[in-house]
């Protein structure tokens, strides 16, 4: 069965500081898909970054990047120069199986400290 | 190019009551996958639907639950006889490929009193 495992439930940052957000995955797929969605108080889910099982580049995307290790299953993601606008839950997903359908670890909430 | 949409954003339901909820796809996108967000929770797939057609339904419960995806118009999530346990997000995402990245509405947050 495929799981994503975030064991963070809450973390601080102090604005402009870098942090890290854990996310472990369980798959047997050789092929599979790895996201990281950002869910603010408002509600909706923002796309961050995506990291394809092929990839051999960790993915970035602007302040976001992907720390992708493979052989551990980690799919960390890191934000780097927080602000306090990345005050929000966060959110690591797998895309699993044939038909596409997302699954999601249990999130962390992340808060910036001016 | 509008994203997803979805209504209504809030959603009040008595016990036993029906509710309905809506997805549009953004233009082009012809998957559909709806996911139910518990408070304090994750996202938890139910159903995958392309037009006319339910591809995965693993996640929907097997009672009071269905989805539809018709030719024309939006996708239905429908909850029959609702109960406390049902309050929570609701979301839909769409996608122009099945596997292929995932587009989120913003939410229909349903509570039952």
């Amino acid at each position: 069965a495929q799981k994503i495992t975030q064991t963070q439930p809450g973390m601080f940052v102090q604005e402009k500081e870098a942090v890290t957000l854990d996310c472990t995955y369980d798959t047997s797929d050789q092929s599979y898909g790895l996201f990281w969605y950002k869910q603010p108080s408002s509600g909706e889910m923002i796309f961050l970054i995506y990291q394809g099982s092929y990839d051999e580049q960790n993915a970035t995307e602007g302040r976001y990047s992907l720390n992708f290790q493979k052989a551990r299953k980690s799919a960390n993601l890191v934000i780097s120069a927080s602000q306090l606008g990345d005050s929000a839950m966060y959110f690591c997903a797998m895309r699993g199986g044939n038909t596409g359908k997302l699954i999601f670890g249990q999130g962390t909430t992340l808060q910036v400290k001016p | 190019n509008a994203g997803v949409m979805q209504n209504p954003r809030h959603l009040v339901r008595r016990r036993g009551q029906e509710a309905r909820l809506r997805c549009s796809p953004m233009k082009g996108h012809s998957h559909v996958y709806w996911y139910r967000q518990l408070p304090e929770e994750g996202l938890k797939f139910m159903v995958y639907l392309q037009k006319e057609n339910i591809i995965d339904e693993s996640g929907m419960p097997k009672e009071r639950f269905s989805a539809e995806f018709p030719k024309e118009g939006p996708s239905i999530l429908r909850i029959q006889q609702v109960v406390r346990g049902d309050s929570a997000a609701y979301f839909c995402a769409s996608s122009p490929y099945q596997g292929y990245e995932q587009y989120f509405g913003p939410g229909t947050r349903l509570t039952v009193t």
